[in-house]
């Protein structure tokens, strides 16, 4: 079976950086996926990494160590909107299906 | 391109009623995928559809659950009868078969149901 942890909450101001961990378990990794929800929003896919080390996309990067069993989604530059949970999602080998972790929730203060 | 939609958005009903949730994915889309999300835990996994085929329904928790795909356009999701713990948000995800990108899945804004 596969399990993850990430953090329940983060709170950060506007304008700074946070870092949302995930740490994982699972037999046969293939990737890890983060997606961002909204309150009462549908989860939009940001990033996704099957190979070690630092993806980039604008504000939003994600990072792997598959020896570590571990990544994080870094968030820089924050704005009130980047408010939202933020999932991380594994996939194994042979698998079209994630399995979720239970998301973290950030809060962005002015 | 018109997104993953669902309908309802939302649905109240009591214990022992049926309930039917429909997805539509996107537009050439060949798998589909169905997840709950119970108030404060992990997004679960359902079941996977490719085109009209169950691919996986290890997820779906008993027999009181009914998904169908007929045609391989649009899915419903039935539940009869409906209890308690069935309560929370359904969403259904679509990826496209081949795409390099079939990591990534476009989810719709979901069903919340709650079960008096």
């Amino acid at each position: 079976g596969q399990s993850l942890e990430q953090p329940s909450e983060v709170t950060a101001v506007e304008g700074a950086i946070v870092q949302i961990n995930c740490t994982y378990q699972t037999s046969g990794f293939y990737g890890l996926s983060w997606y961002q929800q909204h309150d009462g929003g549908a989860p939009t896919f940001l990033s996704y990494n099957a190979l070690d080390g630092l993806e980039e996309t604008g504000r939003f990067s994600s990072f792997l160590s598959r020896s570590d069993s571990y990544g994080y989604l870094l968030l820089q530059e924050l704005q009130m909107k980047d408010s939202a949970s933020y999932f991380c999602a594994v996939r194994e080998e042979g698998s079209y299906i994630p399995t979720f972790g239970r998301g973290t929730s950030l809060i962005v203060h002015p | 391109e018109a997104g993953v939609t669902q309908f309802p958005s939302h649905s109240v009903i009591e214990k022992g009623q049926t309930v039917t949730l429909r997805c539509d994915p996107i537009s050439g889309h060949d798998n589909l995928y169905w997840y709950r999300r119970v108030m404060g835990k992990e997004i679960k996994f359902l079941l996977h559809f490719v085109k009209e085929s169950k691919q996986d329904e290890s997820g779906m928790p008993n027999n009181r659950f009914l998904a169908e795909r007929t045609g391989g356009t649009y899915s419903t999701l039935k539940v009869q009868p409906a209890e308690l713990e069935d309560s929370g948000v359904y969403f259904c995800a679509s990826s496209h078969y081949r795409s390099g990108r079939a990591n990534e899945q476009f989810f719709g804004p979901g069903t919340r149901l709650t079960v008096l």
